[in-house]
Formats: structure tokens, C-alpha cells, sequence
């Protein structure tokens, strides 16, 4: 059985870098793709990226210029940064696996993380 | 970029009682890539419903969706105490959008 994992730093400064990393159990990374979603406290869902084994990546259009989705498939995990932070990127960040019929199948716990100065 | 619309916002039933959950969108949905998701508080969502119609792993059959090009239906045909959450619907175009959602809640 599929499990997924984030971890990172609960708590980012405006404007610096948000960095997650969600680790993959139970399967190969090099099967399926992987996503990242956000959903602030007390609202809806908001898709990120995804990204393929191969390091191909695909973003949300709102979100690009400020997102990178990469892989690691030696550690069997995939990781977001997410740059020029504001309150407004305070949200639970969930990782997923994006199956072939483009549903999110398998879900982390989600990490929330809170952007404040 | 497709729009979903989600109605009602809320739905106030009793146990026992039907749900009957909508899902429109902006333009159609190709292939039929839509899902439906379960959310109780303080946990990720649950993939209940792929491809419009078809249950994911584990989910049990009083739960239902059908539906196609823009307008989609979640159906949960007995509502069981465990079944009082937020439902999301979910698609796939060129990107990925969710709707606001629709909170069943307890009459």
C-alpha cells in the first residue's frame, strides 16, 4: 500500500523560500506521477505541479513563475519550492499520487505551513 | 481554465436520507476526467469517485457518480453517521481544478 509523507519547515519568513519534501513508500517513484496541492485554513483545494520520474514537471499557470517541482528517484521522493512567499501561501500542503486517469489516488497527511514574519 | 461550481454549498440531511451532490463546469470535461473526493476535518481528502463514475479502492457502493460533459452528480444513497463531511469535485483539462465543495452536515 501506497504511503506518502511530508516534512519540512512549519514556519517561513515573506519573501524567502518554501521547501517540502514528500517521501514515497510502498511503491517505486518511477511508476505513475507525483503532485503537489495546497489548501489554505478553512478553504478549498488548489493544485500545484506534478511531476514524472523523468523530472518533467507541470505546473499550476498561477503559480509558475514562483514553483519548482523536482524528483529524487535514488530516495524515492519528490520535493516543491515554492518562492517569494506571502501570508497568502499559508496553507496545508499535501502531497499526491496523480493517477493514470488524472485522480489523485494516494494522499499525505498534509503539512501545514504558516508564512509570517 | 475550467470552473467547477458546486451546489449546494451545504446540505443538511439525516441519517439514512439521500445526498444528491452537484458538480457543473465551464466547458466540458474531456474524457470524462472527473472526481469526486471526501474530507472530514483535520484529514486529507479520500478519492471516492475516477473517470465520473467508477468507486475508487474500498469505497462502499451507496456511494454513486454519474454525469457527463458539464454536469456531474455525487449520490450517496443512505447517508451513514461516517458520511458527514465536504465533498470536492475534481478535473482534469489542460491543468487541474477543484471546486469549492459542498459540506453534507447533519440536520
Amino acid at each position: 500500500q501506497v504511503q506518502l509523507q511530508e516534512s519540512g519547515p512549519g514556519l517561513v519568513k515573506p519573501s524567502e523560500i518554501l521547501s517540502l519534501t514528500c517521501a514515497v513508500s510502498g511503491t517505486s517513484i518511477s511508476t505513475y506521477q507525483w503532485s503537489w496541492i495546497r489548501q489554505p485554513p478553512g478553504k478549498g483545494l488548489e493544485w500545484i505541479g506534478y511531476v514524472y520520474y523523468t523530472g518533467r514537471a507541470y505546473y499550476n499557470p498561477s503559480l509558475e513563475s514562483r514553483v519548482t517541482i523536482s524528483v529524487d528517484t535514488s530516495k524515492n521522493q519528490f520535493s516543491l519550492k515554492l518562492s517569494s512567499v506571502t501570508a497568502a501561501d499559508t496553507a496545508i500542503y499535501y502531497c499526491a499520487r496523480l493517477y493514470y486517469d488524472y485522480s489523485f489516488n494516494s494522499w499525505g497527511q498534509g503539512t501545514l505551513v504558516t508564512v509570517s514574519s | 481554465e475550467i470552473v467547477l461550481t458546486q451546489s449546494p454549498g451545504t446540505l443538511s440531511l439525516s441519517p439514512g436520507e439521500r445526498a444528491t451532490l452537484s458538480c457543473r463546469a465551464s466547458q466540458s470535461v474531456r474524457n470524462k476526467y472527473l472526481a469526486w473526493y471526501q474530507q472530514k476535518p483535520g484529514q486529507a481528502p479520500r478519492l471516492l469517485i475516477y473517470g465520473a463514475s467508477s468507486r475508487a479502492t474500498g469505497i462502499p457502493d451507496r456511494f454513486s457518480g454519474s454525469g457527463s460533459g458539464t454536469d456531474f452528480t455525487l449520490t450517496i444513497t443512505r447517508l451513514e453517521p461516517e458520511d458527514f463531511a465536504v465533498y470536492y469535485c475534481q478535473q482534469y483539462g489542460s491543468s487541474f481544478t477543484f471546486g469549492p465543495g459542498t459540506k453534507v452536515d447533519i440536520k
